[in-house]
């Protein structure tokens, strides 16, 4: 079955830097790939997503991007801000389940002020 | 428009006892989900309805968990007995046709 791998599980930078977050995932049939706030005490919220057939999308400070040939995808935020510290979760699924999402371990970010 | 709602939001109880959890998704959302997430990892998903039929429920502890989906709306997940690696917190979600997921805040059960 799929398998994601998600690394750092944890990032600390300087507000107004960037943060990148990677994800690597096992199953070459999986096509929709969704990235995932989670601040303490709440649900998931998702922030953006990217399909198998786009590389790369873009929302506001938010960027993700898509390796198909190398199975991996990352998520890129710039400018970053306090209110960016959350657990980021990335997740994969195959086609026909866009339910049955995979969820990598979590990235918890830190910006400080 | 309001989010997935669930209850309890905590819930302590003692291994072998029995517990419920109630969700209400957003209106017109089709599919349901209940996901766990242990502490420091990522959910898992238990059990997918589609109205008020299930889909997926391939993870789903069937000795000792269940899930219901009466008339393609509210749904509940039962743990009768608890053991102590169900201690977690248990995450509903919805989608409309498949699509983009909405999570609820989740209950957060500890087992004693």
């Amino acid at each position: 079955g799929e398998n994601v791998e998600q690394h750092p599980s944890t990032l600390s930078v300087q507000e107004g830097d960037s943060a990148v977050i990677k994800c690597t995932y096992s199953d070459s049939a999986s096509n929709y790939f969704p990235w995932y706030k989670q601040e303490l005490g709440k649900g998931p919220q998702l922030i953006i997503d990217i399909r198998s057939n786009v590389g790369e999308k873009k929302d506001q400070r938010i960027a993700v991007t898509l390796n198909k040939t190398a199975k991996h995808f990352s998520l890129h935020i710039t400018e970053t801000q306090p209110e960016d510290s959350a657990v980021y979760f990335c997740a994969a699924s195959g086609a026909g389940s866009q339910g049955n999402l995979i969820f990598g371990k979590g990235t918890k970010l830190s910006v400080k002020p | 428009e309001a989010g997935v709602a669930q209850s309890p939001r905590y819930k302590i109880i003692e291994k072998r006892q029995s517990v419920a959890f109630w969700c209400n998704p957003i209106s017109g959302h089709a599919t349901l989900y209940w996901y766990q997430q242990i502490l420091g990892q990522g959910p898992k998903l238990l059990i997918q309805f589609q109205n008020n039929g299930v889909v997926d429920d391939s993870q789903l502890p069937k000795d000792r968990f269940s899930a219901e989906r009466l008339k393609g709306v509210d749904s509940t997940l039962k743990i009768q007995p608890a053991k102590l690696e169900d201690s977690a917190v248990y995450l509903c979600a919805s989608s409309h046709q498949g699509a983009k997921l909405f999570f609820g805040s989740g209950t957060q059960l500890s087992v004693l």
